[in-house]
């Protein structure tokens, strides 16, 4: 299984903060994602990646951002968070089709 | 747009019980993942599947990939506690995008 790593795990935040997700990988993957999930429900693409400099937005409208300056790092971006983003992130990572989870963030905005 | 369903939502079955999920898809795929999401925690990668007709298996369970390319299956014998979890599946599509679907939760009462 892929090395991803994902800080803070866990994170509460007052609203109206500019937040940054940290993702990492150590395996080279080209191919990276970020999800948003609510416990128990299904996963919303919010934007992905296919190599450095090339990131895309999903298809969960999403008022946060992303960069891909180096293969390894992946940073997701909320400029000003609200209660709406409460949720758990997932970032993943793939060599392929396959994807590799990371253990996720769960932000909650008061 | 292309989308990918599972049914049941959710499944309740007796320790002991068999259970089968399935996942079909409004398009033809190129290949389809299962991912295990355990309560608490993130999708984990089970397998993939990439031809017509294609049967793996992994212990007690059964993964399948239809003849046409639009539907797959989950079956697992004999359920243990263990099993407990979301199962999803992510579907590749002609446009070269993993559509994952909104899971099945399965409940397994001791």
């Amino acid at each position: 299984e892929a090395d991803i790593y994902q800080t803070p795990r866990y994170l509460v935040i007052g609203t109206g903060k500019k937040i940054t997700l940290e993702c990492s990988q150590t395996m080279g993957h080209d191919k990276m994602y970020w999800y948003q999930q609510d416990p128990g429900m299904e996963l919303h693409l919010i934007h992905y990646s296919y190599g450095v400099n090339s990131t895309e937005k999903g298809d969960l409208s999403s008022e946060s951002t992303v960069s891909r300056i180096r293969t390894e790092h992946f940073p997701l971006t909320l400029e000003s968070a609200r209660p709406s983003h409460t949720s758990q992130y997932l970032c993943a990572t793939s060599p392929g089709d396959e994807q590799f989870f990371g253990p996720g963030t769960r932000l909650t905005v008061l | 747009g292309q989308q990918v369903m599972q049914i049941p939502q959710y499944q309740h079955v007796q320790e002991g019980e068999d259970f089968t999920t399935y996942c079909n898809s409004s398009t033809t795929l190129s290949n389809i993942q299962w991912y295990k999401q355990r309560p608490g925690g993130h999708p984990v990668f089970l397998i993939q599947l990439v031809k017509s007709g294609e049967v793996k298996k992994q212990k007690r369970l059964t993964f399948q990939f239809g003849e046409a390319k639009k539907n797959s299956s989950l079956h697992i014998t004999a359920t243990q506690t263990t099993d407990v979890g979301t199962y999803f599946c992510a579907g590749k599509t002609s446009y070269d995008k993993v559509i994952f679907g909104p899971g099945t939760s399965l409940s397994v009462i001791p």
